[in-house]
């Protein structure tokens, strides 16, 4: 079964880096996995596509302070420089031919 | 520029049914795939149902059987039906673009469906 795992919490000094882990599931170590913010109170935004090969395409004005990583089944998203809008949720998320499935999300706070 | 507008969503009893719509721009409907995602109340996100281009469809397994996911090409526009509404159905349903490319890559801003008597 196509399962995504994260950590519930994170949290760094403004202008520190962070690094989240996103952790697929025995079987799918392979798959690609794409991570969107969700600020307070609004929708989610897509940030970024992680291959297993640590390559990693952003969306359109993503700053660069957001990057992606890949190392096994686990695939990363670090920010760097923390901003107080960087405090927001964090999914992941991944996809096969008859479902796309979410990670839990990962709480960022900024201190 | 690609744009998203959901509408259809508000206060129905358990029960009922409710179709909601996603409104596309800058790109069609018809050639993409196109997902519902929904978002319970202080919860994280869960996918729901995604339609493919050549019009074949999936369904979480909270919602098949209840809920279709279809669209209109001339009006360029998503929806999703959604019939004997629980409780649990509660939550902001965001409609998205979709590929096996790059996943979900662009989002609207959700519209609010509270099922309770």
């Amino acid at each position: 079964q196509l399962v995504l795992t994260q950590a519930p919490s994170a949290s760094a000094s403004l202008g520190a880096s962070v690094k989240l882990t996103c952790t697929l599931s025995s079987g799918h170590s392979d798959y690609a996995v794409v991570w969107h913010q969700q600020q307070p109170e609004k929708g989610p935004r897509y940030l970024m596509k992680v291959n297993n090969d640590g390559s990693h395409n952003k969306g359109d004005g993503i700053s660069d302070r957001f990057s992606g990583s890949s190392s096994g089944a686990e695939r990363y998203l670090t920010i760097s420089s923390l901003q107080s809008e960087d405090e927001a949720d964090y999914y992941c998320q991944t996809w096969d031919i008859v479902s796309r499935v979410f990670g839990g999300g990962t709480k960022v706070t900024v201190l | 520029e690609v744009q998203l507008v959901e509408s259809g969503g508000g206060l129905i009893q358990p029960g009922g049914s409710l179709r909601l719509s996603c409104a596309a721009s800058g790109f069609t409907v018809s050639s993409n795939f196109m997902s519902w995602v929904r978002q319970a109340p202080g919860k994280g996100l869960e996918w729901v149902s995604v339609i493919y281009g050549i019009g074949t469809t999936y369904y979480a397994d909270s919602v098949k059987g209840r809920f279709t996911i279809s669209r209109d090409n001339s009006k360029n526009t998503l929806f999703l039906q959604m019939n004997s509404l629980r409780a649990e159905d509660t939550a902001v349903y965001y409609c998205a673009t979709d590929s096996f490319v790059s996943g979900i890559d662009c989002w609207g801003q959700g519209t609010l469906v509270t099922v309770s008597s």
